[in-house]
């Protein structure tokens, strides 16, 4: 079975540093691989999606990168790091055949 | 482009009362629709979906939703709700007629329960 795997669960990061949240998929070859931001007591929001190796598009501009290095590997990242980001990120995978999206624990993320 | 709207932010019931979540969309062609649930500090887990087909659709932990294209709604039910349902609830429609695929979420609706 397919499983999905983020890590870490929660981070606190000072202001001004990098940043790297990595997320794994199990069990599935060549998904659809999603970073969404949630604030508090908010949507969720897409900011980041690939449907293939190297191949990343950005929803939002915004302080973060993602990339693909793996099929099912999916990083986002950041240089320097700003109080705004301090969110709760959640990594997805589906199917190309665009089912529904499975979701990883999430990553609470706090700068500081 | 797609939206979704959930007007209740929050809810709260008496456990064994009913349940329904409200849930409307904007989606030019064929939407595919969600319904997951979130526990604090945890992802996010399907309860069911809708893609075609019979409009009332059946999920998980007794949870139930009805797709009425004419309202443009996919509201969520539950007859008898548990102690253990209190979390937040999320609508989503899909764009699977695009290779993007992505799911857009609405700003969800927090369940408490009441003993």
């Amino acid at each position: 079975s397919q499983t999905i795997h983020q890590w870490p669960a929660t981070l606190v990061q000072p202001v001004g540093s990098p940043l790297s949240l990595e997320c794994t998929v199990e069990g599935t070859s060549n998904p659809n691989l999603y970073w969404y931001r949630q604030a508090a007591g908010r949507g969720l929001q897409l900011l980041f999606y690939s449907v293939g190796i190297g191949q990343i598009s950005s929803e939002v501009p915004q302080n973060l990168s993602a990339s693909r290095p793996q099929d099912r590997q999916f990083i986002l990242s950041s240089k320097k790091l700003l109080l705004s980001d301090s969110s709760f990120y959640l990594c997805a995978w589906s199917d190309h055949g665009g089912t529904e999206a499975f979701f990883g624990q999430g990553t609470r993320l706090t700068v500081v | 482009a797609q939206s979704v709207t959930q007007p209740d932010i929050h809810i709260t019931v008496s456990e064994g009362a009913s349940l329904e979540l409200r849930c409307n969309y904007s989606y030019g062609a064929t939407p595919y629709l969600f319904w997951y649930v979130q526990s604090p500090g945890q992802g996010l887990q399907l309860l069911l979906k809708y893609f075609s087909g019979d409009t009332l659709v059946q999920g998980i932990k007794g949870f139930e939703a009805e797709f009425k294209r004419s309202q443009s709604s996919f509201n969520l039910r539950k007859p008898s709700v548990h102690w253990s349902d209190a979390a937040e609830y999320f609508c989503a429609v899909g764009e699977m007629d695009t290779g993007r695929r992505a799911l857009t979420f609405g700003s969800g609706t927090r369940l408490q329960v009441q003993p």
